[in-house]
């Protein structure tokens, strides 16, 4: 079976705060593929990452960094300095190897506080 | 390059009504899906395609949910007749392209709501 969980319903931090957002996955398989999403308040959902089993490199993209964890299977999200644009439901994803499909978790959702 | 395109993005009707979601996936993407998303149930895989032939329709919730794809550039998402129940945000997303990556893109959605 596979499982997405996002313990944090909702988080509120004051804008320039560093946020983190935990994902922890359940899967069988030894080749699955992680995903963050990120729905703004326009409602429409963006591809932020993607990392696959084999590649527990931590990932940094400006603001944002990703941390992969296999022993605890996590990939948790960190924003530094946040800002007030950073606001939204963000959502973890799991996809095990063989499968189309994607599990999605229930979803954070973020506010930055200005 | 054009991002996934659903049609219309809003759409008000009343009960009993038939209701048609369209989409255009990424040009040479060959996978797309259909999900439905609520507060109460979060997002849901309705169906997905995989060129052009529906894999997997398990999710649709009854029999007044219709979807085909005709080709590879379209896709529709009928509801017939409509219910209250079934307002919602309704997202189109493909995947595919070159290599098979693995990632859905999503479209902007439809809200549908049901009167």
């Amino acid at each position: 079976a596979q499982k997405v969980t996002q313990a944090q319903t909702e988080i509120s931090v004051v804008e320039k705060e560093d946020v983190t957002l935990d994902c922890v996955y359940e899967t069988r398989d030894t080749t699955y593929y992680l995903f963050w999403y990120k729905q703004p308040p326009s409602g429409e959902l963006v591809f932020l990452i993607r990392r696959n089993s084999f590649d527990e490199q931590n990932e940094i993209s400006g603001r944002y960094s990703w941390n992969f964890q296999k022993s605890t299977s996590s990939f948790n999200f960190t924003i530094t300095a946040s800002q007030v644009v950073d606001s939204a439901v963000y959502f973890c994803a799991l996809r095990q190897g063989g499968d189309d499909k994607i599990i999605f978790g229930k979803g954070t959702r973020l506010h930055i506080l200005p | 390059d054009a991002g996934v395109i659903q049609s219309p993005r809003h759409e008000v009707t009343e009960m009993g009504q038939e209701v048609t979601l369209r989409c255009k996936p990424i040009s040479g993407h060959n996978s797309l899906f259909w999900y439905r998303q609520t507060m109460m149930r979060g997002l849901e895989l309705l169906i997905y395609f995989n060129n052009n032939v529906p894999i997997d329709d398990s999710g649709m919730p009854e029999d007044r949910f219709s979807a085909k794809m005709p080709n590879a550039s379209f896709s529709t998402l009928k509801i017939q007749p409509s219910e209250p129940r079934d307002s919602a945000v309704y997202f189109c997303a493909s995947r595919g392209g070159a290599g098979g990556t693995d990632t859905q893109y999503f479209g902007p959605g439809t809200r549908l709501t049901v009167l």
